[in-house]
């Protein structure tokens, strides 16, 4: 069974300044990887995905994640941020190949202050 | 091009009453999963369909629960005699075909309240 562990449930931070949220995962089997984002009452947001290949991966708002294979870990990076990134984003790992259900984190709150 | 429908986005039912949550995939996918989200917590898988099949039902609770995916029309999740501890968030979310590669798409949630 997989399992995710988001190691800060809110992290407040000021526009313009990098953040780093964290993610780690365990599994005894290859899985692939994700981050979502979640806005006040809507759904979950795909924001990007690691399946295979190049470690790093990149959103289209600046968002960028590494998959450490050695740390188990994935963590999301922003190295400047908006007001408008305030939202939950959640951490999720799937089996490779395999079974469809994504096993999430209990998410990260991000708040950005002015 | 719609994205993943569920109705009604909040529902409000008495203890020991039934609660049915609708969930009309994105245009094309053939693919539901249900997920659970209780307050101050990640989503938790409940359950994966096909079309007229059930293929994981792995997180759904054993008694009360229960869904379908028609060959025509939405998919449903069904509590029964609902109590307090079914307040949650519940998303569906559609994928296009099997494998991981094939994102899944979130609907916006029904909030289920439970008084």
């Amino acid at each position: 069974a997989q399992s995710v562990t988001q190691l800060d449930s809110q992290v407040p931070v000021f526009e313009e300044a990098p953040v780093e949220l964290r993610c780690n995962y365990s599994s005894s089997v290859s899985v692939y990887l994700f981050w979502y984002v979640q806005y006040p009452n809507q759904g979950l947001q795909l924001l990007l995905k690691y399946l295979s290949g190049s470690t790093l991966v990149e959103s289209i708002n600046g968002f960028e994640a590494e998959f450490n294979k050695s740390q188990t870990s994935f963590h999301l990076r922003k190295p400047s941020v908006h007001i408008s990134d305030t939202a939950e984003y959640f951490c999720a790992v799937s089996k490779a190949g395999g079974s469809e259900k994504l096993v999430f984190g209990k998410g990260t709150k991000l708040t950005v202050n002015p | 091009n719609a994205g993943v429908m569920q109705n009604p986005r909040h529902l409000v039912r008495r203890r020991g009453q039934e609660a049915r949550l609708r969930c009309s995939p994105m245009k094309g996918h053939s693919h539901v999963y249900w997920y659970r989200q209780l307050p101050e917590e990640g989503l938790k898988f409940m359950v994966y369909l096909q079309k007229e099949n059930i293929i994981d039902e792995s997180g759904m609770p054993k008694e009360r629960f229960s869904a379908e995916f028609p060959k025509e029309g939405p998919s449903i999740l069904r509590i029964q005699q609902v109590v307090r501890g079914d307040s949650a968030a519940y998303f569906c979310a559609s994928s296009l075909q099997e494998g991981n590669n094939q994102p899944q798409h979130f609907g916006d949630g029904t909030r289920l309240s439970i008084l």
